[in-house]
């Protein structure tokens, strides 16, 4: 069965530090793969997206993410967090013209 | 401004009662989605649709009914059969169904409590 996982529920980091936010994914064929970030009570806004080419993908808000496919892994990375950026993070993969989304990683950035 | 517009923001619903939560795009997507987040479980696909007057079952249809007359609207039905209906539930569209590696845009949500 496809799917994606998220093995962390909560990652703390304080402001200023290095944030990753991990993901892996079990798709057949090539993936296409989404990092979202959702604010409290709000919709998710798409961050990133890996399709083909460079392992390292560049998003918006600083963000970027590392494909690796030996590992199936695409981990959402920022050099260094804000407390703007405390919120929810999905990562997601597109399987089958349908889109499957991991449960979620609570990003908190301590001041 | 384009986007995706979700109401209402929140509703509430007595037992045994259909109610229905309405999503407007005007992004001039072909596909819409209808998504349901709960709490640790991430999303799941209710209902989605690439043409008007045509519409797939999810991975949790059940109790769930919604209806494409018109591009631009894709409004879901909860209905009295849906046993646990409290979630905050998300519409979303896309380009295209079969464009590959198109991301998807979200309404802001409706939080549905059954009282």
């Amino acid at each position: 069965a496809q799917s994606v996982a998220q093995p962390e529920d909560q990652v703390n980091v304080a402001e200023g530090n290095p944030l990753t936010v991990k993901c892996t994914y079990s798709v057949s064929g090539n993936p296409y793969l989404f990092w979202y970030v959702q604010y409290p009570n709000r919709g998710l806004q798409f961050l990133l997206k890996y399709i083909t080419g460079d392992n390292l993908v560049k998003g918006s808000y600083g963000f970027e993410a590392e494909f690796n496919k030996s590992q199936t892994s695409f981990h959402l990375k920022k050099p260094s967090a804000l407390v703007s950026d405390s919120a929810l993070y999905f990562c997601a993969a597109e399987g089958g013209f349908k889109t499957i989304f991991g449960a979620g990683t609570r990003l908190f950035v301590k001041a | 401004d384009g986007g995706i517009t979700q109401s209402p923001k929140y509703l509430f619903r007595k037992e045994g009662q259909n109610v229905t939560l309405s999503c407007e795009q005007n992004l001039n997507h072909d596909a819409m989605y209808w998504y349901r987040q709960d709490p640790g479980q991430g999303l799941r696909l209710i209902y989605y649709s690439q043409i008007v007057n045509d519409f797939q079952k999810g991975d949790i249809a059940e109790g769930y009914s919604v209806s494409r007359e018109k591009k631009e609207s894709f409004p879901l039905t909860v209905t009295s059969a849906q046993k646990n209906p409290t979630a905050f539930y998300l519409c979303a569209s896309s380009m295209d169904l079969f464009l590959p590696g198109a991301e998807a845009f979200f309404g802001q949500g409706t939080r549905l409590t059954v009282v």
